[in-house]
């Protein structure tokens, strides 16, 4: 069993809608969540992270973590054709231990105009 | 401010050979870590390596090896390629994190997409 679960999709959503991204996880020692985006042939690129549990909220993207279900969500609000890309959680332990992330499988998203 | 670079871009070889991938990270970065993204497995943590010594290693065989030179400038290589060993390598680069709640903030270069053979 993968130690970070993420749906890969695809999911296709009309512009405007509220996208909820989800992964879960097993491993205890995850203190860092990520989410990262990645378009096309590109390198994937940093959205937010959150530490331990919480919320976070940036423009229209809003991150939760809830650490006693293991468990972590994306939400894209006003969602726009540029939105379309995938969406990689991510997640790290404590910075002791170096960089290593730990990375979903990815979820593929589509904006239809 | 200058992103992470991967050289080459794209690059054909065919199983057997080795191949050498490089990155610049961004400047000032100490922290260089290194993925191999296909589609079936996503991304997968290869080794980190700060301040030129690997900090960090996945779970790959021993033909996948790096290092890290003084100027923060970072290769990998793969030395008798198989079939399986085609996929986007992607390296990452970051800041030592200044306080308990600041992560390694990783930024990605574009990726070597090697295919092999």
């Amino acid at each position: 069993q993968k130690e970070v679960e993420q749906d890969p999709g695809p999911l296709s959503v009309p512009e405007g809608a509220i996208v909820s991204l989800n992964c879960t996880y097993s491993n205890s020692a995850f203190q860092y969540f990520m989410w990262y985006r990645q378009y096309s042939r590109k390198g994937p690129e940093l959205l937010m992270y959150t530490y331990s549990s919480g919320n976070k909220e940036d423009g229209r993207f809003t991150a939760q973590v809830d650490k006693s279900s293991k468990y972590i969500s994306l939400f894209i609000r006003d969602s726009q054709p540029s939105d379309s890309a995938t969406y990689l959680c991510a997640m790290s332990g404590a910075v002791t231990s170096g960089s290593r992330l730990t990375f979903g499988e990815g979820t593929q998203l589509t904006v239809n105009p | 401010k200058a992103g992470v670079t991967q050289t080459p871009r794209y690059l054909i070889k065919t199983r057997g050979q080795q191949v050498t991938l490089s990155c610049s990270p961004i400047s000032g970065h100490r922290s260089v870590s290194w993925y191999q993204q296909t589609p079936g497995q996503g991304l997968q943590f290869l080794f980190e390596y700060f301040s030129e010594t690997q900090r960090n290693k996945g779970n790959f065989p021993g033909r996948f090896s790096g290092r890290q030179f003084s100027n923060s400038r970072s290769e990998m290589n793969v030395s008798t390629l198989e079939l399986g060993d085609s996929a986007l390598y992607l390296c990452a680069s970051s800041l030592r994190p200044s306080g308990g709640s600041t992560p390694y903030e990783q930024y990605f270069g574009p990726g070597t997409r090697l295919t092999v053979t």
